[in-house]
């Protein structure tokens, strides 16, 4: 069965800063890799997705992926204190129909 | 933005009650998904479904039961409440096509037995 891990489990911030969060997974033949967003008392969102080696960008997120270390991280570029949430790792099986979700990095951006 | 309503939003159950989680979808989604959150644990998938009439077993299944009576309709149901399933359940669905693989999740239902 899929494993999946974040690390680190919290992280507080200052304003404007770069923050890199981190996701292992344990199987190399999984197809997606998504990071959600999670508010207090809300369901997740879902921010950036990736499928393939290499990285990808959207706005002020940016998600590396490497398949040969089953690594993948997110980078916020110039945090917000809206961005305190805690971040989901989820990693879906073949077919895209099964998605594993590690435990969560609790992030506290200090304005 | 697809929408997913959990009802109840809050309930306290006593230990071997019978407890009914429900879940709507307005956005003919296929797949729909259940899952509880525990601090620690993150999202664990107890049940999932593609098509109405049909369920499948997640990775924690047990003690739970689920029922898919049409596209937009999904039930989680705990026959004999304990108090180790009190936690926060999480309806989700699943997009395709523009959407891709997303899952929209509902805003929670939390489950406290006592």
């Amino acid at each position: 069965q899929e494993k999946v891990q974040q690390s680190p489990e919290s992280l507080i911030v200052p304003e404007g800063a770069m923050v890199s969060l981190n996701c292992s997974f344990s199987d190399s033949a999984s197809q997606s890799i998504w990071w959600y967003q999670q508010h207090p008392g809300k369901g997740p969102k879902a921010l950036i997705s990736i499928f393939s080696n290499g990285n990808k960008k959207e706005g002020r997120l940016t998600v590396y992926l490497n398949r040969a270390s089953l690594h993948v991280s997110l980078h916020i570029k110039d945090s917000q204190p809206s961005d305190s949430a805690v971040y989901l790792c989820a990693v879906s099986n073949t077919g895209n129909y099964k998605y594993v979700f590690g435990a969560g990095t609790r992030l506290k951006v200090i304005a | 933005e697809a929408a997913v309503t959990q009802s109840p939003r809050s309930k306290v159950a006593v230990t071997g009650g019978k407890v009914t989680l429900s879940c709507h979808q307005t956005n003919n989604h296929d797949y729909m998904y259940w899952y509880r959150q525990d601090t620690g644990h993150g999202l664990r998938l107890i049940h999932y479904s593609y098509v109405a009439d049909s369920t499948e077993k997640g990775d924690i299944p047990d003690g739970y039961k689920a029922s898919r009576p049409s596209q937009e309709n999904f039930s989680l149901i705990l026959e004999l409440a304990s108090l180790s399933q009190t936690a926060v359940y999480f309806c989700a669905s699943r997009g395709q096509g523009g959407s891709g693989n997303t899952l929209y999740f509902g805003e929670g239902s939390r489950l406290i037995v006592v």
